[in-house]
């Protein structure tokens, strides 16, 4: 129940299009859902996150996709660069949770994202 | 704002000795501190979690008499590696949140080789 399931594992796109990955979960309590980049030997950085009060929040050409009652969430990258070549992970976590597992993020398996110029 | 630091980014040892890795919050108090691990091209998985001043806890299967964690004040968690085997060799990323917000800020890692 823990589990946040991602998709696809790798992604090639062209310059300029848009990449869209997919997450989806089963812990009806989480309420938190960010989404990191890693480039190669680097720690992730947070992208964008999204609380489930809301169907969609967009930063530049970056956009969360949330639909609570299929329990899934999305990134979309719109005009995609090379430079986005990176990979990506979704995470949720339970806010409320005390405890033990408090802040705790379960994360997604990640996506490889190969952006062609 | 939100900047966590590693030390060392990457480290080589041998099998038997103790590596210590430290993680700093550069600009904010860190109530809460996460260590992880990762394998090349997989996920993170957690190893433990470290509030200030108290005992870290650990993740199901992570033994904590081999990874010792310390967590001595709001800037600064350690990691203690002993006795490392080439097993232990993986990549480790702290991260840090900040006065209860949900926001995890991560570090750049420590690559751990254990020869």
């Amino acid at each position: 129940q823990q589990q946040v399931k991602q998709s696809p594992q790798s992604l090639i796109v062209q310059k300029g299009g848009i990449s869209i990955i997919n997450c989806a979960y089963e812990n009806t309590a989480f309420d938190y859902f960010p989404w990191y980049q890693q480039f190669p030997g680097k720690g992730p950085a947070l992208l964008i996150a999204i609380r489930p009060d809301v169907s969609e929040k967009k930063e530049g050409r970056f956009t969360i996709s949330f639909n609570k009652s299929a329990k899934q969430f999305s990134l979309h990258i719109m005009d995609s660069q090379p430079g986005d070549s990176a990979t990506y992970f979704c995470a949720a976590s339970n806010t409320q949770a005390g405890g033990t597992s408090y802040g705790k993020l379960t994360f997604g398996q990640g996506t490889i994202l190969t952006v062609h110029p | 704002g939100a900047v966590v630091s590693q030390h060392p980014s990457w480290v080589i040892c041998k099998s038997g000795t103790s590596v210590k890795i430290e993680c700093r919050s550069l600009d904010f108090q860190a109530t809460t501190m996460f260590w992880y691990r990762q394998f090349p091209k997989q996920s993170l998985m957690l190893m433990a979690t470290s509030n200030e001043g108290s005992k870290a806890t650990y993740e199901q299967g992570v033994e904590k008499d081999k990874f010792l964690i310390n967590h001595a004040s709001l800037t600064l968690s350690t990691l203690t590696v002993t006795s490392a085997h080439p097993e232990d060799s993986s990549f480790y990323i702290c991260s840090a949140t900040r006065g209860g917000r949900e926001t995890q800020y991560f570090g750049p890692g420590t690559r751990l080789l254990v020869l």
